[in-house]
């Protein structure tokens, strides 16, 4: 089946620590993506990367690191200098990065600040 | 800049009603519009998308969109609610800023439906 994988589905960090979430694709995109979501709050856009090797900063960068080393994956680390991480953490790709390009989720990530 | 404004942070209906979740938007060219739906602690699952083809946009599930130009809506319907389309609904503006596919999300609005 070709999708979008995030592990964990749950995480709980304490303070201080740095996490990393997973995002994997079978789909064969070279573009990918990574938005949090807050409760009553659309998505907001952290990191995207357009091609391996490359990457650049969203809205929301400030206290998130990521790497595209292969096409297939997208890991985010959440760092120490996010002041406020517990959210929901959405992975997207798409095809490329035209504007009618659909993104595609994967089906989440919770992280929560212990 | 684009932007994106959902009418209605809640939405209230029986089970084989009529349903309809507003959405106005803002785009200084002929955007690419979007409508998501998220289940409770799942990702989004794409309704259906407008992209300046036929104004009228059917989806999955018998949902439905028009494109206004000239009111600036992409109003979401569907003619008949099923218990399983209760879940939070998402319009979604292309935005080209920066030369890439930077998607700006509306707050969401939140559809529940009653027996």
């Amino acid at each position: 089946d070709g999708g979008i994988t995030q592990s964990p589905k749950y995480l709980f960090r304490k303070e201080g620590q740095n996490v990393t979430l997973s995002c994997e694709q079978n789909l064969n995109h070279d573009a990918m993506y990574w938005y949090r979501q807050d409760p009553g709050q659309g998505l907001r856009l952290i990191y995207y990367s357009q091609i391996v090797n490359d990457f650049q900063k969203g809205d929301i960068a400030e206290g998130y690191s990521v790497s595209r080393e292969k096409k297939e994956s997208f890991p985010l680390t959440v760092t120490s200098a996010q002041k406020n991480p517990t959210a929901f953490y959405l992975c997207a790709s798409s095809s490329r990065t035209g504007g009618t390009d659909t993104q595609y989720f994967g089906p989440g990530t919770r992280l929560t600040v212990l | 800049a684009q932007s994106v404004t959902q009418l209605d942070s809640h939405v209230s209906v029986s089970e084989g009603t009529p349903v309809l979740l507003r959405c106005n938007y803002s785009s200084s060219y002929s955007p690419s519009l979007f409508w998501y739906v998220q289940h409770p602690n799942k990702g989004l699952q794409l309704l259906l998308k407008y992209t300046s083809a036929a104004t009228l946009v059917k989806g999955i599930n018998g949902f439905e969109a028009e494109f206004k130009k000239s009111e600036t809506s992409f109003h979401l319907t569907k003619p008949s609610a099923h218990m399983s389309d209760a879940a939070e609904y998402f319009c979604v503006v292309s935005d080209w800023g920066g030369g890439y596919n930077k998607l700006i999300f509306g707050a969401g609005t939140r559809l529940a439906v009653h027996p």
